[in-house]
C-alpha cells in the first residue's frame, strides 16, 4: 500500500511551452500532497502544499503564477509548469500521506525529470 | 522543525551492518524522528520513525536515546542497493494535519564489495 504515481517520468520541452505533471495516489485518498523540487547534487526543496479542492500553499521564492498546482480530487494534483525555461530544469516530486499509522508518513512518487532545451 | 546533523559520507562493506547517526539536540517533546533515503534519479523513500522507543521494521531499525538529542539509524546487512543518501528528518506529526518535510543534505551511504 501507500504508493504514489508520477506521470510523465521524464519530459523534455522547448522553452517558452508548458507542461503539466500528474501526482496521482494510488491506493489511498490524500487531501493533502506536496511537490519538491531537486537540482542536481543538491537536496529536495517543498515549493507548495496541494490542497484538495482550495488554493495551493507556496514557500517563499515560489512564483505561484508559474507553477499552477491543481487539486481536484482526493488522488489527483498537478503542477502545471508554466512558460519553461532552462533554469526551470530540475527533478520534480510529489509527496502524500494516506494517515494508516496515525502520524502523516509520507510516501513519494518516482519523480519527473524536466528539461528544458 | 528541529535541525538535524548527519556526516556527509559513510562506507560500509556489504553483508555488513550500516550505522547512521544523527543528532537532533533542539528536538521537542513532540516531534517524531524520521528517516529517509533517496537512491539516484529515484523519488525518497520512507525506512522508518520514531518518538522514543526504539523501533524495528523489515528494513531497519532506529534506536534513539534516552535524551532523545540523537539516532543511530541501523541496516543490519548492508547490500549494494543500499547505497543512497540518508536523511534523517525530525518534525512534528499530528493527526488529522499533513505537514511538510524539511530535507538537510542527508548522508550518502556508499556500500561496497
Amino acid at each position: 500500500g501507500a504508493v504514489v504515481s508520477q506521470h510523465p517520468s521524464w519530459v523534455i520541452c522547448k522553452s517558452g511551452t508548458s507542461v503539466k505533471i500528474e501526482c496521482r495516489s494510488l491506493d489511498f485518498q490524500a487531501t493533502t500532497m506536496f511537490w519538491y523540487r531537486q537540482f542536481p547534487k543538491q537536496s529536495l526543496m517543498l515549493m507548495a502544499t496541494s490542497n484538495e479542492g482550495s488554493k495551493a500553499t507556496y514557500e517563499q521564492g515560489v512564483e505561484k503564477d508559474k507553477f499552477l498546482i491543481n487539486h481536484a480530487s482526493l488522488t489527483l494534483s498537478t503542477l502545471t509548469v508554466t512558460s519553461a525555461h532552462p533554469e526551470d530544469s530540475s527533478f520534480y516530486i510529489c509527496s502524500a500521506s494516506p494517515w494508516t499509522s496515525g502520524t502523516d508518513t509520507q510516501y513519494f512518487g518516482p519523480g519527473t525529470r524536466l528539461t528544458v532545451l | 522543525d528541529a535541525k538535524t546533523t548527519q556526516p556527509p559520507s559513510m562506507d560500509c562493506a556489504e553483508g555488513r551492518a550500516a550505522n547512521l547517526p544523527c543528532n537532533h539536540s533542539t528536538i521537542s517533546g513532540n516531534e517524531y524522528v524520521y528517516w529517509y533515503r533517496q537512491i539516484h534519479s529515484q523519488g525518497p523513500q520512507y525506512i522508518i520513525h520514531g518518538l522514543k522507543n526504539n523501533e524495528t521494521n523489515e528494513m531497519a531499525s532506529l534506536i534513539i536515546t534516552e535524551d532523545r538529542k540523537s539516532s543511530t539509524l541501523i541496516l543490519p546487512h548492508a547490500t549494494l542497493r543500499d547505497t543512497a543518501v540518508y536523511y534523517c528528518i525530525v518534525r512534528v506529526s499530528q493527526h488529522g494535519t499533513a505537514s511538510k518535510l524539511t530535507f538537510g543534505t542527508g548522508t550518502r551511504l556508499q556500500v561496497t564489495l
